[in-house]
């Protein structure tokens, strides 16, 4: 199968601060990309969606501004939390898709720790 | 009433026994069924993907889907304590669609 990496796996931050997350598919082109949240014990959410060269689609109740979502390339998205507080510590999963592949490759995750 | 209801468990087996997890759902337009395995912190991977009604079989594994009932089940052969995970059900409403939506997750123990 395809791989998607993330980078950080693991980030700790004071509150106020901004922490952007990187994905990037390794091996394919793709055309879309989706940011999940997971909190402890708790099913994926999805956050936003994003197609490449274009701006995220976010799900009712997540802020856009407080969550950049950037498609700058077919291989590479960014999410960024924007003056991060104790409540945004959660497990933030991307996975991307293509129109060659008929399913979504997720990343490990970044385990994202505001203090 | 959420749209994929799934028990998060935790279910504890021993090793051999034969393990079933569940999922049901509200939304009929779901057309298509995943089962994910998803690792202490990290990203969840795709097992299995049924489309019809019926059984699908891979290995140790098998997906079965009652669109009439609104029910899936992903049952384990044999357990392996390496099959220790949580299990995602998950679904997509139609072709070209990529919007998964997700069951809680049941976590699974199989012990030696």
């Amino acid at each position: 199968g395809a791989v998607v990496s993330q980078h950080p796996s693991w980030v700790i931050c004071k509150s106020g601060t901004s922490v952007k997350i990187e994905c990037r598919s390794l091996d394919f082109q793709a055309t879309t990309m989706f940011w999940y949240r997971q909190f402890p014990k708790q099913s994926l959410m999805l956050m936003a969606t994003s197609n490449e060269g274009s701006k995220a689609t976010y799900e009712q109740g997540v802020e856009k501004d407080k969550f950049l979502i950037n498609h700058a390339s077919l291989t590479l998205s960014t999410l960024t939390v924007t003056s991060a507080h104790p409540e945004d510590s959660s497990f933030y999963i991307c996975s991307a898709s293509s129109r060659q592949h008929n399913e979504q490759f997720f990343g490990p995750g970044t385990r994202l720790t505001v203090l | 009433q959420k749209e994929v209801e799934q028990d998060p468990g935790p279910l504890s087996v021993p090793e051999g026994a034969i393990v079933s997890l569940n999922c049901t759902y509200s939304n009929s337009a779901f057309q298509y069924f995943m089962w994910y395995r998803q690792y202490s912190r990290k990203g969840p991977e795709l097992l299995m993907y049924t489309y019809s009604s019926g059984n699908k079989e891979d290995g140790r594994f098998t997906a079965q889907v009652d669109k009439s009932s609104k029910y899936i089940s992903l049952f384990i052969r044999d357990s392996q304590p390496s099959d220790s995970a949580t299990y995602l059900c998950a679904m997509i409403s139609g072709a070209g669609s990529y919007q998964l939506t997700f069951g809680k997750g049941t976590k699974l123990s199989v012990i030696p």
